[in-house]
C-alpha cells in the first residue's frame, strides 16, 4: 500500500530565508505526487504536482519541488519565504488510477520576523 | 466560476445522532471525493463518486455513507455518531477524477460530537 512520510511536524523559518520541506513516499509504480497547502480554517490548495517528465517542477507562489526516484523523495523548496507562507503543507500521492490521495501528516510552517 | 461549496460550515451533534453534510462541486466537475481531517490521523480518504456511482472507498466503517446526485452534488451521512467522528470533513471535486487531476477543495464542515 502507498504511504507518505513528512518527517517534520513543525518548521520555523525566518522571513527571507530559504525553505525545504521533506517528503518521502512509498508506492510501487510511477507515483503521481502533489503538494497542497492549507491555511487555518480553509481547504487545501494545490501548489504543484509531478507525474512525468522534468523532475524539477515549478508551482504557484514561487514554490518548486524535485522528484528523486532513487531516494523516493519529493521535497518542496522556496528560495525566500514570506510571512504569508505560514500554513500547513501536505505532500500526497495519488493511487488506484483515480484522484484518490494518500496524504502525509503535514508540516506546519511558522515564519518568524 | 464558483468554487466547491460545503454546507453547513459548522455542526454540533451529540453521540448517537446522525448527520448529513452537503457538497456542491465546481460546475462541470463530475468527480467528488470526501476526506476526514483530524489532528491525530491527519487527512484520510472516505470515498469518491463519479456520475452517481461510488468508485472508490477508504477504510471507514459502514456508518459512513455517501451519495451523488445527477447534478454532481454530493452528500455524506454519518449515522450513530461517536466522539471520534469529530473532525473537519473536506469535499473535493475534479473534472473526471483521473489520477493526475488537480483536486479543488472546499473549506470543509467542522463537525463536533459531544
Amino acid at each position: 500500500a502507498q504511504s507518505v512520510t513528512q518527517p517534520d511536524i513543525h518548521i520555523t523559518v525566518s522571513e527571507g530565508a530559504s525553505l525545504e520541506l521533506r517528503c518521502n513516499y512509498s508506492y510501487g509504480a510511477t507515483p503521481y505526487l502533489f503538494w497542497y497547502v492549507q491555511s487555518p480554517g480553509q481547504g487545501l490548495q494545490l501548489l504543484l504536482k509531478y507525474f512525468s517528465g522534468d523532475t524539477l517542477v515549478q508551482g504557484i507562489k514561487g514554490f518548486e519541488a524535485e522528484f528523486k526516484r532513487s531516494q523516493s523523495s519529493f521535497n518542496l523548496r522556496k528560495p525566500s519565504v514570506h510571512w504569508s507562507d505560514a500554513a500547513e503543507y501536505f505532500c500526497a500521492v495519488a493511487s488506484s488510477g483515480y484522484s484518490t490521495l494518500t496524504f502525509g501528516k503535514g508540516t506546519m510552517l511558522l515564519v518568524s520576523p | 466560476k464558483a468554487g466547491v461549496t460545503q454546507t453547513p460550515r459548522y455542526l454540533i451533534k451529540t453521540r448517537g445522532q446522525q448527520v448529513t453534510l452537503s457538497c456542491s462541486p465546481i460546475s462541470g466537475h463530475r468527480s467528488v471525493s470526501w476526506y476526514q481531517q483530524t489532528p491525530g490521523q491527519g487527512l484520510q480518504f472516505l470515498f469518491e463518486y463519479f456520475s452517481e456511482t461510488q468508485r472508490n472507498k477508504g477504510n471507514f466503517p459502514g456508518r459512513f455513507s455517501g451519495r451523488q446526485f445527477s447534478n454532481s452534488r454530493s452528500e455524506m451521512n454519518v449515522s450513530t455518531l461517536e466522539l471520534g467522528d469529530s473532525a473537519l470533513y473536506l469535499c473535493a471535486s475534479s473534472p473526471g477524477g483521473g489520477q493526475s487531476e488537480k483536486l479543488f477543495f472546499g473549506s470543509g464542515t467542522q463537525l463536533s460530537v459531544l
